[in-house]
């Protein structure tokens, strides 16, 4: 069974471009939320969609957007790219249901310069 | 509201000797709790779950975790440490529907020879 693929795995863009985030969840997995890890700031909730709908959303600027497709698949994207746009952004899926639990993708490793 | 006090955010051991990671969490109602591993460069792996059955959790690699609802607290622990549990270790709220997951802060063990 495949796991949580997200692509690609390294990014560098330049200050002010824009960048969009692939992530493919398990198969059968409704549920796909994204994060942020950086040193200083940890783990944050960017937003969680769940079948095509953004179901909870964390606390970013507008600049982060996602969605998600009727596959479950679903694209993550940051705007007018900042310098501490720099991160692991992680994605998860799940079935979406209480007490089940995430299964994460390896991230993207995004550079801004 | 939830939330998650990871009480250490670095635990160190010797291989061979027990680990023990203390984890807090605050939930208005009966929470679901996880316990994931990150290692280097790598996404998340879920190492265990509760969600309201055995208050004894048992994980992979050896890893455990006990829900005592009195204590508040979900400590993951392991009999004997091994180098490969060097890791970064994150402690796990969700609630109603998985939508609200709330990360620790994160530990990191380090297991010396």
């Amino acid at each position: 069974k495949a796991g949580v693929t997200q692509t690609p795995r390294y990014l560098i863009k330049t200050r002010g471009q824009q960048v969009t985030l692939s992530c493919s969840p398990i198969s059968g997995h409704r549920s796909v939320s994204w994060y942020q890890q950086t040193p200083g700031q940890g783990l944050q909730f960017l937003f969680e969609y769940f079948s095509e709908t953004q179901r909870n959303k964390g606390n970013f600027p507008g600049r982060f957007s996602g969605r998600q497709f009727s596959n479950s698949r679903s694209e993550m994207n940051v705007s007018t790219l900042e310098l501490g746009d720099s991160a692991l952004y992680l994605c998860a899926s799940s079935l979406g249901v209480e007490g089940h639990g995430y299964t994460f993708g390896s991230g993207t490793r995004l550079t801004v310069v | 509201a939830q939330s998650v006090t990871q009480l250490d955010s670095h635990v160190s051991v010797s291989e061979g000797t027990p680990v023990l990671l203390r984890c807090n969490y605050s939930s208005s109602y009966s929470p679901s709790l996880f316990w994931y591993v990150q290692h280097p460069n790598k996404g998340l792996q879920l190492l265990l779950k509760y969600t309201s059955a055995a208050t004894l959790v048992k994980g992979i690699n050896g890893f455990e975790a006990e829900f005592k609802k009195s204590e508040t607290s979900f400590h993951l622990t392991k009999p004997s440490a091994h180098m490969s549990d060097a890791a970064e270790y994150f402690c796990v709220v969700s609630g109603f529907n998985n939508n609200d997951m709330r990360f620790g802060a994160g530990t990191r063990l380090t297991v010396k020879p």
